[in-house]
């Protein structure tokens, strides 16, 4: 039962577009969700989080969006840069709980110069 | 500041075999987490430790997998004996305890690559 969900597997954009990213989740007790980027033969990097008490959170270039209703959240680039390109992995936790990440897929993006 | 370090990077073994990988988290991080990540497919959760203790080993396959955290800092986690699909990458992160509002945010190693052959 996949919990966190990144149904599209690759998303190419042109240098200085916007890079959209979706994630949706199932478990209603996610509170807090995380971006995560990783560059081949790298561990995941931290990139921005949200908090359920949120709908935006913006840090330069990368805003993520929440929707609680309808249990999704969004990663946007502007304006996306060929560094860019990774897979990015969507992450929730439970805060009151155990607070283990719960991740998706990833999604590879590729933003071409 | 270090980051988490991991090893060894990369390990061949055949199956049936043992192998041991070792992580030595953030000096001050209690809380130290063991992920498998299979080609094609986000990191799984294997095991969280508290300090010395097991928060979450749910789904540790214990038959074949093991892992310690001595004295709250460094880990070790074991797979003997090895299986093909047991081929992927075990990272290992760390993390000091969150709040409400600025959540849990997980520091992690570079990663041991293990191919089962």
């Amino acid at each position: 039962d996949q919990q966190v969900k990144q149904n599209s597997p690759s998303l190419s954009v042109q240098e200085g577009r916007i890079s959209i990213l979706n994630c949706d989740y199932t478990n209603s007790m996610f509170d807090y969700f995380l971006w995560y980027k990783k560059y081949p033969a790298e561990g995941p990097t931290f990139l921005i989080s949200i908090s359920s008490i949120k709908d935006k959170n913006e840090d330069g270039r990368f805003t993520v969006f929440l929707n609680k209703s309808a249990k999704h959240l969004s990663l946007h680039i502007v304006p996306s840069q060929p560094g860019d390109s990774a897979v990015y992995f969507c992450a929730a936790s439970d805060q009151g709980g155990s607070e283990k990440l719960v991740f998706g897929k990833g999604m590879k993006l590729t933003v071409n110069p | 500041e270090a980051g988490v370090a991991q090893s060894p990077r990369y390990k061949i073994i055949e199956k049936r075999q043992s192998v041991a990988f070792w992580c030595n988290p953030i000096s001050g991080h209690a809380t130290l987490y063991w992920y498998q990540q299979i080609l094609g497919q986000g990191p799984k959760l294997l095991i969280q430790f508290q300090n010395n203790g097991v928060v979450d080993d749910s789904q540790l396959p214990k038959d074949r997998f093991s892992a310690e955290r001595l004295k709250g800092v460094d880990s070790t986690l074991k797979i003997q004996p090895a299986k093909l699909e047991d081929s992927a990458v075990y990272l290992c992160a760390s993390s000091l305890r969150g709040t409400l509002n600025t959540g849990v945010e997980l520091f992690f190693g570079e990663g041991s690559r293990l191919t089962v052959l």
